[in-house]
């Protein structure tokens, strides 16, 4: 079952914008992460933050977390036109050690 | 460093014949792994993951098996493919659980029944 909920299903935007897409789900959790996939290509893991963990950084990423809410969301600052991909966001499953639950994506397409 | 390779990218099989599509990874030892299915425009569904060698657990029932023949081989498996059959198939590894680390993707193989 579908637990991580990407919004907005598509964006699109101008290079050099900053770019954000949220991500909420269902139950508990442990962790999250992000991850890009180019049209047609397999999966690039971003970022994964911990249930403990309200934000975390890598580069011109940015994630926050909300257990609260149940919702995180995933920054691109400075968008590039190379970042333009689908991401998703994916949260660890209760009952399985070794499954993820995955959202649908956002498309995000960078206008040069 | 660790590498994945997924081959082949792209597949056109007729309707009722077989399937094998070959994973492995190098640069670690005992990884798990993970056979995903994506659908055009959606997320990823489990199909099978292994914690060792000849360990498959099956996570959704269907007309696909999974072989774990070495430590770092994973092959996916059919005798007679269906036309649901067609779609975006992706390896996947992992040290350790996913509800602690996280998953190395391959390229992927896009398949499709004619």
């Amino acid at each position: 079952s579908q637990q991580g909920e990407e919004d907005p299903q598509a964006l699109s935007i101008q290079e050099g914008e900053n770019a954000t897409m949220n991500c909420s789900y269902k139950t508990s959790i442990n962790n999250l992460q992000w991850y890009r996939q180019n049209s047609g290509r397999g999966l690039v893991h971003l970022i994964l933050i911990r249930s403990n963990e309200r934000e975390k950084h890598s580069g011109r990423l940015r994630v926050t977390l909300d257990t609260s809410k149940k919702s995180s969301s995933l920054l691109i600052t400075a968008s590039r036109a190379a970042d333009t991909a689908s991401y998703f966001c994916a949260t660890d499953a209760r009952n399985s050690n070794y499954q993820l639950i995955w959202g649908a994506g956002t498309k995000l397409i960078i206008k040069p | 460093s660790q590498t994945i390779h997924q081959w082949p990218a792209t597949l056109v099989q007729p309707v009722g014949s077989p399937l094998s599509l070959e994973c492995t990874v190098e640069g670690t030892s005992n990884p798990n792994l993970y056979w995903y299915r994506q659908a055009a425009g959606r997320g990823l569904q489990l199909l099978f993951y292994s914690v060792g060698i000849g360990q498959i657990s099956s996570e959704v029932p269907q007309n696909l098996s999974a072989s774990r023949p070495q430590d770092r081989q994973f092959i996916l498996s059919s005798k007679k493919l269906l036309l649901s059959d067609s779609g975006f198939y992706l390896c996947a590894w992992s040290v350790g659980a996913l509800r602690d680390t996280e998953a190395f993707f391959g390229q992927g193989t896009r398949l499709t029944v004619v």
